[in-house]
Order: C-alpha cells, then structure tokens, then sequence
C-alpha cells in the first residue's frame, strides 16, 4: 500500500520567515495530494492541493510543488504570522479517493 | 451552517457502554468517511460509504459499527470499547470517490474510554 513520510515533525519560525514542509510517497499511482491545517480542537481544513498533472500550484502566501518522478511534494508558507501556527498534514489520493495521510507538522510562528 | 457537523464534541464512557457518535453533512456529498487521530500517528481511515453503500471496513474492530441511513447522516455505534481507543474520530465527506476529490473534515468527537 501507499507510505506517506511527513519532514519535519516540527518546525519553528520566526514571524515573516518562510516556512516549508515536506513530504515522500511510494506509490506512482497516486494523483492527487491534498494539504490539511488543523488547530486545536478543530478537525482538519484543507488549504490548498494539487494535482498530478501539475507541478506547482500558488494561493497567496501558500504554495505547493509535486516531483512526480521523485515522488515528493512540499508546502511552502512565506510571510508567516501567528496566525499561521497549527498541525499541517500533507496526504496522498489514489483513483478511489482514498487517502494516505503523514504524520504531521507542527508549525510554531514565533511573533 | 457548517459543511460538517459532529456530535457530541466530547463523550467520557466506560468499557461496558454502549454510545453512538452522528456526522452530518450539508454539502450535498455521497461519499462519507470515519477516521481515527491518535496522538503522532497518521490518521487511520476506519470506513468509507458512497451512497450509503459500505465500500472500505478497513480492518476495524466489530465493537466498531457504523451506519449510513442516507447520504447526508453517518453514525458511528461504539460498544465493549478498550482504553486504546481513545483517540479523536473525525467524520469526512467528499463529492464522491473518484480521483481528486476533496475531503471535507468535521471537528471530531474526543471519545475517552475509562
């Protein structure tokens, strides 16, 4: 099956400093690669994604590149704030919609 | 209204109880999913329904019963549980289950098992 490896487990920043996450996959077959941010005490939201067809995807300060032939994708935060401080999970889709999800990164932005 | 409604936030119970835990979504979804958060663990993909129909039991204990009336309400039925299984269940919902659908996560349900 599908092994999703999430680097690092931790990550602290200073505010306005770039923060970026990443993330291996095992499976060539997997096409589509979800972001999730989750805070406390809430379940996790999606904040950006990107499929197999494309190599790089923006929304603002959030980005995400795909390797397909590494088999990675990262998450890229510039401009960070406080606000910005949570979980981050990257996950892996294959054809059924079932998703691999990594282990987390808890981003802390220091102000 | 929030896309994803679950219920109760928190639930406390012993081992000899029998509770249930709702998931309802109001995105107009067909397919709907119970996961498992434990503490550094990834999350664990329990059971996948797409049109009410059980598509995925991923190898889940039977004191673990779900049940889909309709493709809105997904229900999690919880008896003669073990301390292992506190952990947050969190309810998800997509389009449906082909490729590149997005989930949609509720805020989950922090069940303790004494």
């Amino acid at each position: 099956g599908e092994n999703v490896e999430q680097h690092p487990s931790t990550l602290s920043v200073q505010e306005g400093d770039s923060a970026v996450i990443k993330c291996t996959y095992s499976d060539s077959a997997s096409n589509y690669f979800p972001w999730y941010k989750q805070e406390l005490g809430k379940g996790p939201q999606l904040i950006i994604d990107i499929r197999s067809n494309v190599g790089e995807k923006k929304d603002q300060r959030i980005a995400v590149t795909l390797n397909k032939t590494a088999k990675h994708f990262s998450l890229h935060i510039t401009e960070t704030q406080p606000e910005d401080s949570a979980v981050y999970f990257c996950a892996a889709g294959d054809n059924f919609n079932k998703f691999y999800f990594g282990s987390g990164t808890k981003l802390n932005v220091k102000p | 209204e929030t896309g994803v409604t679950q219920t109760p936030r928190h639930l406390v119970m012993g081992m000899t109880n029998k509770k249930s835990l709702k998931c309802e979504q109001h995105l107009g979804h067909n397919a709907m999913y119970w996961y498992k958060q434990s503490a550094k663990k990834p999350l664990e993909l329990m059971f996948v329904y797409s049109l009410e129909e059980r598509v995925e039991n991923n190898s889940v204990p039977s004191r673990f019963s779900p049940e889909c009336p309709n493709s809105s309400h997904l229900f999690l039925h919880l008896h003669t549980l073990q301390p292992e299984d506190s952990a947050l269940y969190l309810c998800a919902s997509s389009q449906g289950l082909n490729s590149n659908q997005p989930q949609h996560f509720g805020d989950g349900t922090r069940l303790s098992i004494l």
